[in-house]
């Protein structure tokens, strides 16, 4: 089986700071891990993904992730946040060696941006 | 090329009865998966349908049902309906095959309210 932990529903943070929103996932295999945003009363658009490579990965609007095997962990972050980037953020995971396996989500974080 | 589209997208039911929401993906995506958001359960995995079987299925009752075409359009059903199905149901389509390192592509979702 795999999960997604997300261990904090709500980040806040002021704008101009450093943001880092934490997720750690089970997989029985290899993971592929991808980070999610949803913006009110719409569907979740793709942040960024690791399949495989490097550990630290650039997705959109400058947000990064960072992923760390032996700690099971792929945090998202972000140098320094904006107001805008406030929203709902969804962490996922598959796994790589169960054959059709679908994403699990983590039941996400809430980040606020204070200006 | 058009994203994916879900109709229709407010929808306000009664108790008992059934509902049926449209999903359309992305031009040459063959596996669309269907999820239930709720603010205290997250986002929960239904079904995902491939080629016009389903491949896969999460833990809900039999009342929820789908299908797909073979223009690869799905439809999900909901009989006798609940109050506590009240939720964003989004629907989310991926290119699949052999590979599994895609994500997903969101649609905005269909707000079901029952009453």
């Amino acid at each position: 089986a795999q999960s997604v932990a997300q261990p904090e529903d709500q980040v806040n943070v002021a704008e101009g700071n450093p943001l880092t929103v934490k997720c750690t996932y089970s997989v029985s295999g290899n993971p592929y891990l991808f980070w999610y945003v949803q913006y009110p009363n719409r569907g979740l658009q793709f942040l960024l993904k690791y399949i495989t490579g490097d550990n630290l990965v650039k997705g959109s609007y400058g947000f990064e992730a960072e992923f760390n095997k032996s700690q099971t962990s792929f945090h998202l972050k972000k140098p320094s946040a904006l107001v805008s980037d406030s929203a709902l953020y969804f962490c996922a995971v598959r796994d790589m060696n169960s054959g059709y396996s679908t994403l699990t989500f983590g039941k996400g974080t809430m980040l606020l941006v204070s200006p | 090329k058009a994203g994916v589209t879900q109709t229709p997208r407010y929808l306000i039911k009664t108790r008992g009865q059934q509902v049926t929401l449209s999903c359309s993906p992305i031009s040459g995506h063959r596996s669309v998966s269907w999820y239930q958001q709720t603010p205290g359960q997250g986002l929960q995995f239904l079904f995902e349908y491939f080629s016009e079987t389903q491949r896969n299925k999460g833990n809900f009752p039999g009342r929820f049902s789908g299908r797909q075409f073979s223009n690869s359009r799905s439809e999900m059903n909901v009989s006798t309906l609940e109050l506590g199905d009240s939720a964003l149901y989004l629907c989310a389509s991926s290119p699949e095959g052999v590979r599994i390192n895609y994500g997903y592509t969101f649609g905005s979702g269909t707000r079901l309210t029952v009453v």
